[in-house]
């Protein structure tokens, strides 16, 4: 059961921009921001970004993210086949004081 | 480089316990600026974060209200691990269960192991 809402799915073409938007509220996003992960099939997730648009080491500059209110947005330029995945977004809730997640979303690449 | 890397048995009787650990190489559990959680992941519920431990001067436990009642997470001073103990299991428990590293982002994922409750 998501605590934080994400389209299921988005289609984009080859070298094309996708933005993916994750919704919460005062109490997680609208406090801390969110953190983006992308998971491939048979694979754990791997954090592209935490805190709105910081990028742990090693994660591709195509990959940026942003907060507006209580919505955070994963924007990927140039996509590429291996971007093909599925998304996530979590954030700290302050009032569950636990750890929320977006249901995902599955990320298409045409 | 930090790794975890993830033990424990794939496979559950219904009212049992689910035992897991988590090895930490690369970093320690007594990490005054880390933290180390449980999450595991299902069809069903998608990611659910289940709780984790940290030290600040002594050790803290946070649980998800969902688990809270049967849930116990342990740090492991001495071989550097912590582990997860879940309760009086049921089939709604079956799913691959993760531990990560992380107290302002879970930046760091273990392998996963898949966990089927059945008789």
């Amino acid at each position: 059961q998501a605590g934080l809402t994400q389209p299921p799915s988005v289609s984009k073409g080859l070298r094309q921009t996708a933005t993916l938007t994750c919704t919460g509220n005062n109490n997680n996003i609208g406090n801390g921001g969110a953190a983006w992960l992308q998971q491939h099939q048979g694979h754990p997730p791997k954090l592209l970004s935490y805190r709105n648009n910081n990028r742990p080491s090693g994660i591709s500059e195509r990959f940026s993210a942003s907060r507006s209110g209580n919505t955070g947005s994963l924007i990927i330029t140039g996509l590429q086949p291996e971007d093909e995945a599925d998304y996530y977004c979590s954030a700290w809730d302050i009032t569950l004081n636990a750890w929320v997640f977006g249901g995902g979303t599955k990320l298409t690449v045409l | 480089q930090v790794q975890l890397q993830q033990s424990g048995p794939g496979l559950v009787k219904p009212s049992q316990t689910l035992s897991l650990t988590c090895a930490i190489s690369g970093d320690s559990v007594s990490n005054p600026t880390g933290a180390w959680s449980w999450i595991r992941q299902s069809p069903s519920r998608g990611l659910e974060w289940l709780g984790r431990t940290y030290y600040r001067s002594k050790w803290y436990f946070e649980y998800a209200v969902s688990v809270r009642s049967r849930i116990t997470i342990n740090p492991d001073t001495s071989n550097n691990q912590f582990s997860l103990q879940l309760n009086s299991v049921t089939p709604e428990d079956t799913a691959v269960y993760y531990c990560a590293r992380g107290a302002s982002s879970l930046d760091l994922w273990g392998q996963g192991t898949t966990v089927t409750v059945s008789s």
